[in-house]
């Protein structure tokens, strides 16, 4: 069991490239998130997915879009990365998308635009 | 606009000493609490969760006071260990909006042998 996995680890963009962050979780979990960390600030939702088939936005989804390929799967895309987005992208996953369920968090990609 | 607010920082605690790392809410609506560890270059992972209906829980050396009145939360970890050291999270969610959760800024807890 994997739990969360996340590629890449690390990227290197210039400013104006776009990328795609992709997720994948193994333990049948129904929700999924997008979150970014930066010092100071805790962690900040992007986007989540309550379930296959469906995205919302999060606290700060602007400049970002997701897709929810299949149950398993959760991506991220940047279509123009920003200096601002320099960061790091935490995806998670969580059952049924209950208000007392625990999250499952991935082990992070590290961005930096330049 | 921070509806959790954690403080300190950063705290750096003696082996064996109390860590005591604090969090206020503002959404009354929040109705469950959890506390997340995050070691470097890891992602976070539950460590403990309250619900408001409780004062008090308590998970080995790691316990969470709530007062529901002052709308604050804090996390009591006993007897300190060196592999305490962690960068510690509050957040809060609501039954309504599914489990999405909104985190505290973070506390770097660093624990001296």
């Amino acid at each position: 069991n994997a739990g969360v996995t996340q590629t890449p680890k690390f990227q290197v963009l210039k400013t104006g490239q776009s990328m795609t962050l992709q997720c994948a979780q193994d333990m049948n979990h129904n929700s999924m998130y997008w979150y970014r960390q930066d010092p100071g600030m805790g962690l900040r939702l992007i986007y989540y997915s309550a379930s296959e088939g469906t995205t919302d936005k999060g606290e700060v989804p602007n400049g970002y879009n997701v897709s929810r390929l299949n149950k398993r799967e959760f991506s991220l895309r940047l279509e123009s990365a920003a200096p601002s987005q320099t960061s790091v992208y935490f995806c998670a996953s969580s059952e049924q998308g209950r208000g007392e369920e625990t999250q499952y968090f991935g082990p992070g990609t590290r961005l930096l635009v330049l | 606009q921070q509806q959790v607010k954690q403080s300190p920082q950063s705290l750096i605690v003696q082996k064996g000493g109390i860590s005591i790392i604090n969090c206020a809410y503002e959404n009354t609506a929040f109705d469950y609490f959890p506390w997340y560890q995050q070691f470097p270059g890891k992602g976070p992972a539950l460590l403990i969760a309250i619900r408001p209906d409780v004062s008090e829980k308590k998970e080995g050396r790691f316990t969470i006071s709530f007062n529901k009145s002052a709308k604050q939360f804090s996390l009591h970890i006993m007897d300190s260990q060196p592999g305490d050291s962690a960068t510690y999270f509050c957040a809060a969610s609501r039954e309504t909006s599914g489990s999405r959760l909104t985190f505290g800024e973070g506390t770097q807890l660093t624990v001296n042998p």
